[in-house]
């Protein structure tokens, strides 16, 4: 079945640092891939999202590209701040619509 | 715009009690999904919703759980009687349409606590 693995955390970087939280992922056919983030007593927010090979989901300074030879999607910024501090989830969606979860991985940025 | 209403935000009840969360979802989209989600952990979906219509259910503990979405519009998942292990997250989401592409809009959540 479908399946989402997140390098575990907490990550915990300065500011200012660059950041990469690494996802790879199990799927049959073309799934979409997402990267939600969770600020600490809220909900999930979608963060970015790729549809197709070679696609590039961005926003905030955030990026990640759908790479569908080594099954990954991994999350980068060239320079965190302290507020990007929160917990980060990978997620695809399948033919079944469903969304398959990662465990979460949660960044502390210190100042 | 208005994103995804739940309340309350935070409910604490006895074991054996029941509580009920509500949910609205953004106006126009007709897939709602009710999911929960543990400390530490990523969610897990309940039920999801096309329109009034359950799709999907098969992760729901019907023992003790149920939801409706009487006009696919609003919708509002129970539990009776709760257990301490219920104590978790409840989060509700919606999206435009069931499809792969979409991204869904999550709730703040309802933070649940059995005591």
């Amino acid at each position: 079945g479908n399946s989402v693995t997140q390098m575990e955390g907490p990550v915990t970087l300065s500011e200012e640092a660059f950041l990469t939280i690494n996802c790879t992922y199990t799927a049959t056919g073309y799934p979409s891939l997402f990267w939600y983030v969770q600020y600490p007593g809220e909900g999930l927010q979608l963060l970015l999202k790729a549809t197709k090979a070679d696609d590039k989901g961005s926003n905030k300074g955030f990026e990640a590209t759908y790479r569908k030879e080594t099954t990954s999607f991994h999350l980068e910024k060239g320079s965190v701040q302290v507020s990007d501090s929160a917990v980060y989830f990978c997620a695809l969606s399948g033919s079944n619509y469903q969304l398959i979860w990662g465990a979460g991985t949660k960044l502390i940025i210190k100042p | 715009e208005a994103g995804v209403v739940q309340s309350p935000r935070y409910k604490i009840i006895e074991k054996k009690q029941p509580v009920a969360f509500w949910c609205n979802p953004i106006s126009g989209h007709n897939t709602l999904y009710w999911y929960r989600q543990n400390l530490g952990q990523g969610p897990e979906l309940l039920i999801r919703y096309e329109n009034e219509e359950a799709v999907d259910d098969s992760q729901l503990p019907k023992d003790r759980f149920s939801a409706e979405r009487l006009k696919g519009v609003d919708s509002t998942l129970k539990i009776q009687p709760a257990e301490l292990g219920d104590s978790a997250v409840y989060l509700c989401a919606s999206s435009l349409a069931q499809g792969q592409n979409y991204g869904y809009t999550f709730g703040s959540g309802t933070r649940l606590t059995v005591v």
